[in-house]
């Protein structure tokens, strides 16, 4: 019944190693986003992908890959991680905003809480 | 660029009082959307509303009111009668809807509502 799932919703892990994050929708559409939500709750768009493709990439550090193997999935993964990458990761999901000027409400994951120490 | 303001940071009321969430956005975009999310204790991202630049029609669901004003940049929330389950961070996001698939969502810093009994 979820519409946007994350795994796993915590996620502790030491410098230096690498992780990810995965994320399914069941709600039919066909964009997914990464956000990462700071220590101050500040919401930052990272990645968006429609239909698979990559479509934004808001200079987030070639550490993130972000990988669509269908419509329905979205995973992040990080490499090296350093201490700077704690966060709450957000995925999320929408139709595709069209090109005549709709812009579609996004619907968000649990979000994954990622320690690293 | 776009901007999305929330002034207030952190509101206290007593239950049962009216409370009104600031929005104040900035873009160059004459098609665009404007959104509302709530972020309660327990995390998740709940999706309020979505709002169009050509819609300045206010909005009524049940306890929550917006009010959407061109003239200022502004799209307030007002919730009536605050329930202490009203407690969370409220975020406001404007969307460059003309973009397309390249559309992104650009968050306000969150405004942190807490209803005492």
């Amino acid at each position: 019944d979820t519409a946007v799932s994350q795994t796993p919703k915590y996620l502790v892990t030491q410098m230096g190693n690498d992780k990810s994050i995965k994320c399914e929708q069941n709600l039919g559409h066909d964009t997914m986003y990464w956000y990462k939500q700071d220590s101050k709750k500040f919401l930052k768009i990272m990645f968006s992908y429609n239909n698979k493709e990559l479509i934004i990439n808001e200079t987030v550090p070639n550490r993130f890959s972000p990988k669509s193997p269908d419509k329905a999935h979205l995973n992040l993964h990080i490499n090296s991680l350093e201490l700077g990458d704690s966060a709450v990761y957000f995925c999320a999901s929408s139709h595709t905003s069209g090109g005549g000027g709709i812009s579609y409400e996004q619907y968000f994951g649990p979000g994954t809480r990622l320690t690293v120490t | 660029a776009q901007k999305v303001t929330q002034a207030q940071t952190e509101i206290s009321v007593v239950e049962k009082e009216d409370v009104t969430l600031d929005c104040v956005y900035e873009t160059r975009d004459t098609t665009y959307y404007l959104f509302w999310y709530k972020q309660p204790p327990s995390g998740e991202l709940v999706f309020l509303i979505r709002r169009n630049s050509f819609d300045e029609q206010n909005e009524i669901s049940g306890r929550y009111s917006w009010n959407f004003q061109k003239s200022t940049s502004s799209f307030n929330f007002t919730i009536t009668a605050s329930q202490v389950v009203d407690s969370a961070v409220y975020f406001c996001a404007l969307s460059d809807a003309a973009r397309g698939a390249n559309s992104k969502l650009t968050f306000g810093k969150g405004i942190t509502l807490s209803v005492r009994p």
